[in-house]
C-alpha cells in the first residue's frame, strides 16, 4: 500500500482480556517501529525491527507486551492481560534504512481497556 | 541519558506571523533531524527534514540546524489557523547507526485568526 496500515483502529476490551494488533509498513521499509501515546503525552519507543536483526525491545514496558515481525512484512503487538493504563494509541511507522531516513506514522490504533 | 528538550507551550501567533518552534538535544552524534506535525487525535505526519548546518526550506516551512550549539528550530511563515497543532521535534539516536529516532514531547501552536 502507499502508507503504513494499522488496524483496527479502534479496540476496546475488558481488562485481563489479550488483544492483537496489526501494523502493515510501506513496501521496501525495512526498518519497523512501535510507539504508544497516553492521552496528551509524547511518543513512548516500544520496539525497533530492522530486517532480519534481532528486535531491540528495549522500550517494551513489561513482559506481557510482545512483538513479532517476519521478514520485512508484517508486524503484531500483542498485549496479554491488559491493564487500564494500557490505554493509549499505539503507533506504527515504517522506514528505509539507507541515508538517515524519516519515519512514516501509520494512523494508530486506539486501545480502551475498561 | 539521549534526551530532547522542547517547550510544551502552548505558542499562541496571530494569523500571518511567524512561528518559531525551538528544539535542543543532548547527543552530539546525531546526523539526522525531523519535524513532525501532529494534529489532534492524528498520527504524526514529516513535514522538514534536515541533516546539516544552516537553513532548509519548503514552502512556508523552513528548518535551521545549527550542531555546535545542539539546537533545531522550525520556523512557519504566514501562519495560518490550519497551522494549529502540535510539533514533534525528532532526532537520530546512535548517529546514524540506525534508523531510531528521539522524539521531543511536542510544542503546542495555536495560531489566533
Amino acid at each position: 500500500g502507499a502508507g503504513v496500515s494499522q488496524s483496527p483502529s479502534n479496540k476496546v476490551t475488558e481488562k485481563g482480556k489479550d488483544v492483537e494488533l496489526r501494523c502493515d509498513p510501506i513496501s521496501g521499509h525495512t526498518a519497523l517501529y512501535w510507539y504508544r501515546q497516553r492521552l496528551g503525552q509524547g511518543l513512548e519507543f516500544l520496539i525497533y525491527f530492522q530486517g532480519n536483526s534481532a528486535p531491540d525491545k528495549s522500550g517494551l514496558p513489561s513482559d506481557r507486551f510482545s512483538a513479532e515481525r517476519t521478514g520485512e512484512s508484517v508486524s503484531t503487538l500483542t498485549i496479554q492481560r491488559t491493564q487500564q493504563e494500557d490505554s493509549a494509541v499505539y503507533l506504527c511507522a515504517s522506514s528505509r534504512v539507507l541515508g538517515y531516513q524519516p519515519q512514516h506514522f501509520g494512523d494508530g490504533t486506539r486501545l480502551s481497556i475498561l | 541519558q539521549k534526551e530532547v528538550e522542547q517547550n510544551s507551550g502552548p505558542l499562541s501567533v496571530p494569523e500571518g506571523a511567524i512561528a518559531s518552534l525551538n528544539c535542543t538535544y543532548s547527543d552530539r552524534g546525531s546526523q539526522s533531524f525531523f519535524w513532525y506535525r501532529q494534529y489532534s487525535g492524528k498520527s504524526p505526519e514529516l513535514i522538514m527534514s534536515i541533516y546539516s548546518n544552516g537553513d532548509q526550506e519548503d514552502g512556508r516551512f523552513t528548518a535551521q540546524l545549527n550542531k555546535a550549539s545542539q539546537y533545531v528550530s522550525l520556523l512557519i511563515r504566514d501562519s495560518q489557523p490550519s497551522d494549529s497543532a502540535t510539533y514533534l521535534c525528532a532526532v537520530s539516536w546512535e548517529g546514524g547507526a540506525t534508523n531510531k529516532l528521539i522524539f521531543g514531547t511536542g510544542t503546542l501552536l495555536a495560531v489566533q485568526p
